[in-house]
């Protein structure tokens, strides 16, 4: 497998702008990540999905930010519009629990894509 | 927040010298990882500790875990210039929360 996969890697856009990443997790993995990583606030949980189904969006700083998840294998993530304090990289990640109730298994990563917002 | 707490924040250290990195959290949890995260790469898992393990190791890693304390210690030994990296420990639930991190520097 490729591993997780996201898209953009890189992405710059001005103020105001509709920004969309995307991730494609690994095969047959059950549970889906987005994180967001900058240096004053370290990696910051922003929801997580269960079979494609959103469990948990607490983290989701406003309500300019929407993910979704159409199906098993593709994600986005969506700010609409962009601020300059967005900036930051977002990382996506995957893991597999199946039947085991509480998410207790090893994520996968994505490279990340760096967002920056002028 | 579960959230996991990484100390000390940066550690820099001559290569062939052992580096030790403490984790702290403040509820329950049924295990606890550790992750590496190399500069502009995603993180990538080292070592999974269960709550009813105290010690695990897994080449020159060495993971240690009081929940009594709800504590967490990673230990490499004999490092090396390639394990520059940022190091994460992260507590699970049904969601995953990591610390801000110990960015080690290993010098040649």
């Amino acid at each position: 497998d490729a591993g997780v996969i996201q898209s953009p890697r890189h992405e710059v856009t001005e103020m105001g702008q509709e920004v969309t990443l995307r991730c494609k997790p690994i095969s047959g993995h059950d549970y889906l990540f987005w994180y967001r990583q900058t240096m004053m606030r370290g990696l910051e949980l922003l929801i997580y999905f269960n079979n494609n189904v959103p469990i948990d969006d607490s983290g989701m700083p406003e309500d300019r930010f929407s993910a979704k998840m159409p199906n098993a294998s593709f994600s986005t993530l969506k700010i609409q519009p962009s601020e300059p304090r967005d900036s930051a990289v977002y990382f996506c990640a995957s893991s597999f629990q199946g039947q085991k109730g509480a998410n207790t298994g090893e994520l996968f990563f994505g490279e990340g894509s760096r967002l920056t917002v002028l | 927040s579960q959230q996991g707490e990484e100390d000390p924040q940066a550690l820099s250290i001559q290569e062939g010298e052992n580096a030790t990195m403490n984790c702290s959290y403040k509820t329950s949890i049924n295990n606890l990882q550790w992750y590496r995260q190399n500069s502009g790469r995603g993180l990538v898992h080292l070592i999974l500790i269960r709550s009813n393990e105290r010690e695990k190791h897994s080449g020159r890693l060495r993971v240690t875990l009081d929940t009594s304390k709800k504590s967490s210690s990673l230990l490499i030994t004999a490092s090396r210039a390639a394990d520059t990296a940022s190091y994460f420990c992260a507590t699970d639930g049904n969601q995953f929360y990591f610390g801000t991190g110990t960015s080690l520097t290993v010098i040649p």
